[in-house]
């Protein structure tokens, strides 16, 4: 079945630091993938998407790659802030409109 | 605000016990899909809902069920509940048509069953 893997656990860069979140993904159809952040108290929210391979997400400084040939879409950005806080989780949409989550990573920038 | 209504915000009940929760969808959105957020779980999926009818079925327990009224609002009820069913319960809307490209989160529904 379709999956999503991803950094598992707590990330804890400074501010500053550059950040690199690992997201690989399994299936067998064409996804899309997204990004969605999960501030504290609120639901999901969508970050960044590509829709196809080759297609780059951007958002607020983050950015990733649609890799087909490594399946992957990992989140990236050079400079963090405090402000990026949250709960990052990696996702994919299926051609069934299903949407599979990996488990989330919790972003902490040290001030 | 994402369009998304879930309510109750917050529920405690004793083991054993049913409940339901709602969930209104963005205007327009005919898919709806349930998740379930436990402590270091992630988002679990539980089942999606396309205009009244079941779509996709996750992992979602024979004491677990859902339905999608002809207005489109959901409710999934939960019942013999345990300890291990605290979690929060979000739902989600989309447009569903082709590749949507998005998931409209409410803000979802924290259980805790004691």
């Amino acid at each position: 079945g379709d999956s999503v893997v991803q950094t598992e656990g707590q990330v804890l860069p400074s501010e500053g630091d550059s950040l690199i979140v690992n997201c690989s993904y399994e299936t067998t159809q064409y996804p899309s993938l997204f990004w969605y952040v999960q501030y504290p108290g609120e639901g999901p929210q969508l970050h960044l998407k590509a829709m196809k391979a080759n297609d780059k997400g951007r958002n607020k400084g983050f950015e990733a790659m649609y890799r087909k040939e490594t399946t992957s879409f990992h989140l990236e950005k050079d400079s963090v802030q405090e402000s990026d806080s949250a709960v990052y989780f990696c996702a994919l949409e299926n051609t069934g409109n299903q949407f599979y989550f990996g488990t989330g990573t919790s972003l902490t920038v040290i001030p | 605000d994402s369009g998304v209504t879930q309510t109750p915000k917050h529920l405690i009940t004793a083991t054993g016990q049913r409940v339901t929760l709602r969930c209104s969808p963005r205007s327009g959105d005919l898919s709806v899909y349930w998740y379930q957020q436990s402590l270091d779980q992630g988002l679990q999926f539980l089942i999606q809902y396309y205009n009244g009818e079941e779509r996709a079925k996750g992992n979602i327990l024979e004491r677990f069920s859902a339905q999608q009224f002809p207005d489109l609002h959901s409710e999934l009820n939960l019942s013999s509940l345990e300890l291990g069913d605290s979690a929060l319960y979000f739902c989600a809307s989309s447009v569903d048509s082709g590749l949507s490209g998005e998931l409209f989160f409410g803000e979802g529904s924290r259980l805790t069953v004691l």
